[in-house]
């Protein structure tokens, strides 16, 4: 059963800093893996996503990188600014499947 | 609508009463999805409709969670007889195509349940 990690639960870093999220998955027939964005009350902004076949994707200051034969992403967050401030999710799609399988989350405080 | 819209944005119910959540998906959208998310948790597939069909309901947790999309629009997703550990944000999703070749889920705000 596919299961996926997200390390660490919870982040607070100063205004400015480059920051990485860790998403680990246990199954690597994927089919692709997303990162999404969830304010408080809201529901889910999709940030990136990353085809099977695919090893890296930006949107501005943002970085997202796949290896998937060791299960791994990661979401780079350059010069974070208090706006970043929410929990962000990583999320696959396994093969022949459509359905999102979520990790728990990390939750992101940037302080002014 | 521009997005996936769904009501009640809250809803607060006492242990053992119904409940109907809708979902409004955006305009022409083939598929539905509805997942469920607790507390400090990700969120957990419930149900799939293309169109008026339900695909997939592997995900729903007990015989009191039903999902309907009759007209293959709108969706409403009904708990039976709430017991507390119902008490979740349910969230839905729908998807331009069908599912044989993967499309962007687009997500609503979700419903707040709190069951007392």
């Amino acid at each position: 059963k596919q299961e996926v990690t997200q390390i660490p639960a919870a982040l607070s870093v100063p205004e400015g800093e480059n920051l990485v999220l860790n998403c680990s998955f246990t199954d690597s027939a994927i089919y692709n893996l997303q990162w999404f964005r969830q304010d408080p009350g809201k529901g889910l902004t999709s940030l990136l996503l990353i085809q099977s076949s695919q090893r890296e994707q930006t949107s501005g200051r943002l970085n997202a990188s796949l290896d998937k034969s060791s299960g791994r992403s990661t979401l780079y967050i350059a010069a974070s600014q208090p706006g970043d401030s929410a929990t962000y999710l990583c999320a696959v799609i396994e093969d022949s499947s459509y359905k999102l399988i979520f990790g728990s989350g990390t939750r992101l405080l940037v302080r002014p | 609508g521009a997005g996936v819209s769904q009501s009640p944005r809250y809803k607060v119910a006492k242990r053992g009463q119904d409940v109907a959540l809708r979902c409004d998906p955006i305009s022409g959208h083939v598929s539905l999805f509805w997942y469920q998310q607790a507390l400090g948790q990700g969120p957990e597939f419930l149900t799939y409709f293309q169109n008026e069909a339900q695909l997939d309901k592997s995900g729903l947790p007990s015989d009191r969670f039903f999902a309907e999309r009759p007209e293959g629009s709108v969706s409403t997703l009904k708990i039976q007889r709430t017991q507390k550990e119902d008490s979740a944000v349910y969230l839905c999703a729908s998807s331009p195509g069908t599912v044989s070749s993967y499309n962007e889920q687009f997500f609503g705000p979700g419903t707040r349940l709190t069951v007392l």
